[in-house]
């Protein structure tokens, strides 16, 4: 069975960092792009970030929201995808999923995990 | 960016009814558009891609079309399980943004 398990999440203040890990189970990691969608409290769903497979060298994308502030990481032998957020800002409140697309990656965002929340504030 | 703007915000129907949810480009995004049915407190899941097609184990009564700018996400016959918040997607250009959202309720 596929499965995401999001963690790291928790209360950081502004300006400060924090790292999301996402273990991956069920395939294998490096055969396929992943991607990080986040929920602000009562919001709509966000697309930020994606990490293309092995074969396309683990090449990233980054909304404008977020680059240069996140980076999206994997570690394909412990089975597990990164998320370095750091100058976090109040705004970056959210519930923050990982999800494995599609093959392609164009075709939707197919796996889940279940979120974790990340809460920033003084 | 590519915006998405989704018809109508909030929905009011019945068991039985027949439900239409618009969602527009601010753009052509050719026929890459999801779907997707979040309820509180869990993740989405992913009902409909390329526009039309169903993903593995999501009922029939369920159904996309569009092309171009403006799609649509038909609920043949809503069933109690249906009520929840819907979103369309578009991953022709990064960012893939999302629609605001529709939130289908009794």
């Amino acid at each position: 069975e596929v499965q995401l398990v999001e963690s790291g999440g928790g209360l950081v203040q502004p300006g400060g960092s924090l790292r999301l890990s996402c273990a991956v189970s069920g395939f294998t990691l490096s055969d396929h792009y992943m991607d990080w969608v986040r929920q602000a409290p009562g919001k709509g769903l966000e697309w930020f970030g994606r990490s293309r497979n092995k074969a396309n060298d683990y090449t990233t994308e980054y909304a404008a929201s977020v680059k240069g502030r996140f980076t999206i990481s994997r570690d394909d032998s412990k089975n597990s995808l990164y998320l370095q957020m750091s100058s976090l800002k109040t705004e970056d409140t959210a519930v923050y999923y990982c999800i494995r697309p599609k093959t392609g990656g164009t075709r939707g965002m197919e796996v889940w995990g279940q979120g974790t929340t990340v809460t920033v504030s003084s | 960016d590519i915006q998405l703007t989704q018809s109508p915000s909030f929905l009011s129907a019945s068991v039985g009814d027949r439900v239409t949810i618009t969602c527009r480009a601010s753009q052509g995004i050719s026929s890459y558009l999801a779907w997707y049915q979040q309820k509180p407190g869990k993740a989405p899941k992913l009902l409909i891609y390329a526009v039309s097609t169903l993903q593995s184990g999501v009922p029939s009564r369920f159904s996309g079309s569009g092309s171009g700018t403006e799609f649509t996400l038909t609920i043949s016959s809503l069933q109690p399980d249906d009520f929840a918040t819907y979103y369309c997607q578009q991953l022709n250009a990064y960012p893939y943004t999302f629609g605001q959202g529709t939130k289908l309720e009794i």
